[in-house]
């Protein structure tokens, strides 16, 4: 079984600072995607990084897939009280299906 | 172009009942996903269809079915309800298998 692992699991922190969303895992994957979900909607697809080493901007957020393709984090600077919601790391591997990490809750303050 | 359609939104049901939910994909995606999300469990994935295929199964007991239809349209049937199986139900499509997928809003069951 691929497993993705997500830190941390709850985040909560001011309007204006900066976090970091890290998703980790022992196995290789061919690619990963990072989406955001809202209360009662489905997630949303931010990104996807299929290259070790790649690194995408979204505006305040910044994407990064690991050399070896086993990790990924999600850097946002200056966070606002949209970008609230439950990130989700997903990844496709041999199993050739996609599999969720367990999510990071993110709350920012006003 | 229309996202992915998920029907119904809200569905209450008693135990020992059965249940069909129904996805419409992207026009021109023929690959749809579900996945079963809970508070403690997070995404749980079901299984995925391609082609009328079913590509894909999650580990799930048998009382949770699906098909793909010629139109790629997918539905889901889960039989003799539990109270376990109250979750949020969400279909994912994309072009093929593997590529980048597109969630509905989910359909929220509850079981009582």
């Amino acid at each position: 079984t691929q497993l993705l692992e997500q830190s941390p699991q709850f985040l909560s922190i001011q309007e204006g600072e900066n976090l970091t969303v890290y998703c980790n895992s022992s196995s290789v994957f061919s690619s990963l995607q990072w989406y955001r979900q809202e209360p009662g909607e489905g997630p949303v697809l931010l990104v996807t990084v299929v290259t070790g080493g790649e690194v995408k901007k979204l505006k305040r957020l910044t994407f990064q897939f690991g050399d070896a393709r086993k990790d990924s984090s999600l850097h946002i600077t200056a966070a606002q009280p949209g970008d609230t919601g439950l990130y989700l790391c997903a990844g496709v591997g041999s199993a050739r299906q996609l599999t969720f990490g367990s999510g990071t809750q993110l709350t920012v303050l006003p | 172009k229309a996202g992915v359609t998920q029907t119904p939104r809200y569905l209450i049901k008693t135990r020992g009942q059965q249940v069909t939910l129904s996805c419409s994909p992207i026009s021109g995606h023929r690959s749809v996903s579900w996945y079963q999300q809970t508070p403690g469990q997070g995404l749980q994935f079901l299984f995925e269809y391609f082609s009328e295929t079913q590509r894909n199964k999650g580990n799930f007991p048998g009382r949770f079915s699906g098909r793909q239809f010629s139109n790629s349209r997918s539905e889901m049937n889960v039989s003799t309800l539990e109270l376990g199986d109250s979750a949020l139900y969400l279909c994912a499509s994309s072009l093929t298998p593997n590529t980048e997928a597109f969630f509905g809003q989910g359909t929220r069951l509850t079981v009582v």
